[in-house]
C-alpha cells in the first residue's frame, strides 16, 4: 500500500465550473503525477511534480493546473471544466530505482471519476 | 511522438490456456517496459517489467522483449478467471514516472 488517497472519488459538475481534485500521500514521496484515463487512449500524463513547488506539464496539460505546496498534497485544478475533461483521473507516485535504466514503477491511487455535464 | 500500441481486444482465452498479449513501440531508444494489470473500476498495478532482450519469467507470467523488432509481449500461462482484466503496456519517457501507455488489451478468461 503506497498510502495514496484521492478525493473526491466521484464528482458530477457542470460545464464552466472550477473543479479541484486532491491527491494525498503519507509516505513522503517526492515524485507525484496526475494521469487521465479514457477509453481507447490508455493513461495520459497531465502534470507532474518532483517536489514542493516543482511542477511541470505533461502531454495533455491544456485546461489543467496543479499546485504542490506540501510534499503530501498534489492538487489538480480544472479552472473551467469542459465535457472533454470527463474522465477518470489517477494520481500516482514513483520511486526511482538505482542505475541508469528506469525501472521505477508507478503506484496509483484509487482514481477520481469526473463527469462534466 | 513516442507511441506504444496494443490491440484493444477483447482477447478471449479458455481457462488453463496461454494468453498472449503484444505491444509495439516506436521509440528505438526505449530501454524498459512495464506491464500493468487493471481490473474493472480499479487502478493499475504492476505485474512485471523487463529491460533486457529475451524472456523474463515471474510465476505464470513471462515478458518477452525484442528490441530489434520493437515489440514486447506478455504471456499468461494456465490462465485463470482471476486473470480477466485489462493489461497495459508502458514505457518510460525521458524521466522518472513519465510513462507512455498503450491503450490496453482486455483479456477475458472463460471457464
Amino acid at each position: 500500500d503506497a498510502g495514496i488517497t484521492q478525493s473526491p472519488r466521484h464528482k458530477v459538475t457542470e460545464t464552466g465550473t472550477p473543479v479541484t481534485l486532491r491527491c494525498h500521500q503519507t509516505e513522503n514521496h517526492r515524485y507525484m503525477y496526475w494521469y487521465r484515463q479514457d477509453p481507447g487512449h490508455g493513461l495520459r500524463l497531465i502534470h507532474y511534480s518532483y517536489g514542493v513547488k516543482d511542477t511541470d506539464k505533461g502531454e495533455v496539460s491544456d485546461g489543467y493546473s496543479v499546485s504542490r505546496s506540501k510534499t503530501e498534497d498534489f492538487l489538480l485544478t480544472l479552472e473551467s471544466a469542459t465535457s472533454s475533461q470527463t474522465s477518470v483521473y489517477f494520481c500516482a507516485i514513483s520511486e526511482p530505482s538505482d542505475g541508469q535504466v528506469n525501472t521505477g514503477e508507478l503506484f496509483f491511487g484509487e482514481g477520481s471519476r469526473l463527469t462534466v455535464l | 511522438q513516442k507511441e506504444v500500441e496494443q490491440n484493444s481486444g477483447p482477447l478471449s482465452v479458455p481457462e488453463g490456456a496461454i494468453a498472449s498479449l503484444n505491444c509495439t513501440y516506436s521509440d528505438r531508444g526505449s530501454q524498459s517496459f512495464f506491464w500493468y494489470r487493471q481490473y474493472s473500476g480499479k487502478s493499475p498495478e504492476l505485474i512485471m517489467f523487463i529491460y533486457s532482450n529475451g524472456d523474463k519469467e515471474d510465476g505464470r507470467f513471462t515478458a518477452q522483449l525484442n528490441k530489434a523488432s520493437q515489440y514486447v509481449s506478455l504471456l499468461i500461462r494456465d490462465s485463470q478467471p482471476s486473470d480477466s482484466a485489462t493489461y497495459l503496456c508502458a514505457s518510460p519517457s525521458d524521466s522518472w514516472g513519465k510513462f507512455q501507455f498503450g491503450a490496453g488489451t482486455q483479456v477475458v478468461v472463460t471457464p
